[in-house]
């Protein structure tokens, strides 16, 4: 299957500084990346889709100027929290959708990335 | 009209049991059912996923069953193994690509 990396794997902050996340489709190209949040114990809640070369759209409730998410290539989007505080310690997932070939329109999950925010 | 509803929230089995996990779903434009397994701290992985032209889907020990008229759907795990421990989710989408929408999960159990 596709492969979806993620980095880094955990990373911990100070309350008030920014971090970025990486997600890339290593063995095939994404047109659209979705990321996604969840809580112990609980579903993924999508926070937002993002198409190559375009502006991602982000769901309700979710602040764009804080969790600003750039997709630059075909294989990389970046997701930055911006500013983070302790209630955005969560576990961020992102997901690329298959462009073409075999497996054209599947969703492929990266590791997922903890955030804990001191 | 969007949700997916995933029960049970929680499920034991024994080695060897049959898991069932079901979801019912309200939206008919859904096309496309994938469930998706996730183990603690990593990322959720496409276990099986069906569309609503057929009724059941099998591989190896993982079986889709198809309800369109129920609008509902099932995974059933055959011969449940320890390593199947894990958090299952449902999922609908549209098959042209657009967001999941995940049920609730289930945390299975398989004791020894």
């Amino acid at each position: 299957g596709a492969v979806v990396s993620q980095h880094p794997s955990r990373v911990i902050c100070k309350s008030g500084t920014s971090v970025k996340i990486e997600c890339r489709s290593l063995d095939f190209q994404a047109t659209t990346m979705f990321w996604y949040r969840q809580f112990p114990k609980q579903s993924l809640m999508l926070m937002a889709t993002s198409n190559e070369g375009s502006k991602a759209t982000y769901e309700q409730g979710v602040e764009k100027d804080k969790f600003l998410i750039n997709h630059a290539s075909l294989t990389l989007s970046t997701l930055t929290v911006t500013s983070a505080h302790p209630e955005d310690s969560s576990f961020y997932i992102c997901s690329a959708r298959v462009g073409s070939g075999r497996s054209y329109n599947e969703q492929f999950f990266g590791p997922g990335t903890r955030l804990t925010v001191l | 009209q969007q949700q997916v509803k995933q029960s049970p929230q929680s499920l034991i089995v024994q080695k060897g049991g049959i898991s069932i996990i079901n979801c019912a779903y309200e939206n008919t434009a859904f096309d496309y059912f994938p469930w998706y397994q996730q183990f603690p701290g990593k990322g959720p992985a496409l276990l099986i996923a069906i569309r609503p032209d057929v009724s059941e889907k099998k591989e190896g020990r993982f079986t889709i069953s198809f309800n369109k008229s129920a609008k509902q759907f099932s995974l059933h795990i055959m011969d449940s193994q320890p390593g199947d421990s894990a958090t299952y989710f449902c999922a609908a989408t549209y098959r042209s690509g657009s967001r999941l929408t995940f049920g609730e999960g289930t945390q299975l159990t398989v004791n020894p």
